[in-house]
């Protein structure tokens, strides 16, 4: 049975600073693995997308790397904002046609 | 439409009653998820639909919950005899096809439940 851990459960940053949000898993037999952000009170909306041939993604200050031998991927954030304040969400697309998600990092960025 | 939309987007109600969520996808998209947010959790699948069929529905509950999808388009989870425990925030999701190597989910906002 698959399982997805994320790591810190929160972390709160001062503006400015690089960060990193990591994701483990422990079935490597996946198709992609996708990142996420949930803003309080709202659905979630897809940030990146790793196919299990790639090794990362970029988009913007985002890049998300995977690791799929080692059941690893991070999320990393360049010169963060206040507005970057969300939770983010990783997600494994395993062989059974839906994602399975971690508990996600909550992620506050302080002016 | 635009995007996934789901009605209600808050509902309060008494323990014992049934509800009803409803959940409107993307157009033209086939595959429609269910999953449930309990307060500080993760994401729990509850089934999805490949047009009007249900392949998997292994994340359901228990059997006072049910899927059903018609048209291949607008998708009703429903809830019977509600329990204090049901209460979390349901969350639909649409993708073109069942996910493979590059689908995206599209997530609409939610149905807040709150069964008193």
């Amino acid at each position: 049975k698959q399982e997805v851990t994320q790591i810190p459960a929160a972390l709160s940053v001062p503006e400015g600073e690089n960060l990193v949000l990591n994701c483990s898993f422990t079935d490597s037999a996946i198709y992609n693995l996708q990142w996420f952000r949930q803003d309080p009170g709202k659905g979630l909306t897809s940030l990146l997308l790793i196919q299990s041939s790639q090794r990362e993604q970029t988009s913007g200050r985002l890049n998300a790397s995977l690791d799929k031998s080692s059941g690893r991927s991070t999320l990393y954030i360049a010169a963060s904002q206040p507005g970057d304040s969300a939770t983010y969400l990783c997600a494994v697309n395993g062989q059974g046609g839906k994602l399975i998600f971690g508990q996600g990092t909550e992620l506050s960025v302080k002016p | 439409g635009a995007g996934v939309s789901q009605s209600p987007s808050n509902k309060v109600t008494e323990k014992g009653k049934d509800v009803e969520l409803r959940c409107d996808p993307i157009s033209g998209h086939t595959a429609l998820y269910w999953y449930r947010q309990s307060l500080g959790q993760g994401l729990e699948f509850l089934i999805y639909f490949q047009g009007n069929s249900a392949p998997d529905k292994s994340g359901l509950p228990s059997d006072r919950f049910s899927a059903e999808r018609t048209g291949g388009s607008v998708s009703t989870l429903t809830i019977q005899r509600t329990q204090q425990e049901d209460s979390a925030v349901y969350l639909c999701a649409s993708s073109f096809n069942v996910l493979g190597a590059n689908e995206k989910l599209f997530f609409g906002s939610g149905t807040q439940l709150s069964v008193l």
